[in-house]
């Protein structure tokens, strides 16, 4: 069975740093592109990073709301991907969803473009940052 | 920014009835949009993805339709178990998600 499971949520002071792991489990971990996403307590969902596979380079993307203060890495011989998070906001407060994303290859004029969509989602991870 | 606009916030339905969901994309996006269904306190489960294109698993009572920056998701015959807020999802340039719609028991 396809799994993921993410840990290390939990409560964190304002400015302090938390990294969360999730553990995947059913498939070959490092031939698929993995993201975080978040949701807010009440709110919708919002996209926080992507990491690509090896065989595509490992770089990352990132939102604007988290881009210098978080990093997503991954180590396939562990089938885990990490969010480190470092100056955290009260604003970070949310449930932390990891997922496998699966792409489309679309070739244009020689370019090729990979448009990703996410799969399978863990069941999440809570972090509160509040003083 | 793309941004992504659902449409309605909240939708009051019977179980047989046909329900639609519209999603409007501020540029266009070609076909590359997908339905999410969460339910409280449970993941996004993904329903349909590249607009139309039905995963696996998922009843064919779920479908999808549109291009460019306009998209609908259809239930044909609302069942019980579909009461839950739907999202849907552009992913023609980064990620970015409609603010949602809940499907309530009317």
């Amino acid at each position: 069975e396809v799994q993921l499971v993410e840990s290390g949520g939990g409560l964190v002071q304002p400015g302090r740093s938390l990294r969360l792991s999730c553990t995947a489990s059913g498939f070959t971990f490092g031939d698929y592109a993995m993201s975080w996403f978040r949701q807010a307590p009440g709110k919708g969902l919002e996209w926080v990073g992507f990491i690509r596979s090896k065989a595509y380079g490992g770089t990352t993307e990132y939102a604007a709301s988290v881009k210098g203060r978080f990093t997503i890495s991954r180590d396939d011989s562990k089938s885990i991907a990490y969010l480190q998070m470092n100056s955290l906001k009260t604003e970070d407060t949310a449930v932390y969803y990891c997922t496998r994303d699966l792409p489309t290859a679309v070739t244009t004029l020689g370019k090729i473009d990979y448009y990703y969509y996410m799969d399978v989602w863990g069941k999440g991870t809570t972090v509160t940052v509040s003083s | 920014d793309i941004q992504m606009t659902q449409s309605p916030s909240i939708l009051s339905a019977s179980v047989g009835d046909r329900v639609t969901i519209t999603c409007r994309a501020s540029q266009s996006i070609s076909s590359w949009l997908a339905w999410y269904q969460q339910k409280p306190g449970k993941a996004p489960k993904l329903l349909i993805y590249k607009a139309s294109s039905l995963e696996s698993g998922v009843p064919s009572r779920f479908s999808g339709s549109g291009s460019g920056t306009e998209f609908t998701l259809t239930i044909s015959s609302l069942q019980p178990d579909d009461f839950a807020t739907y999202y849907c999802q552009q992913y023609n340039n980064y990620w970015a998600f409609g603010q949602g719609t809940k499907v309530e028991i009317k």
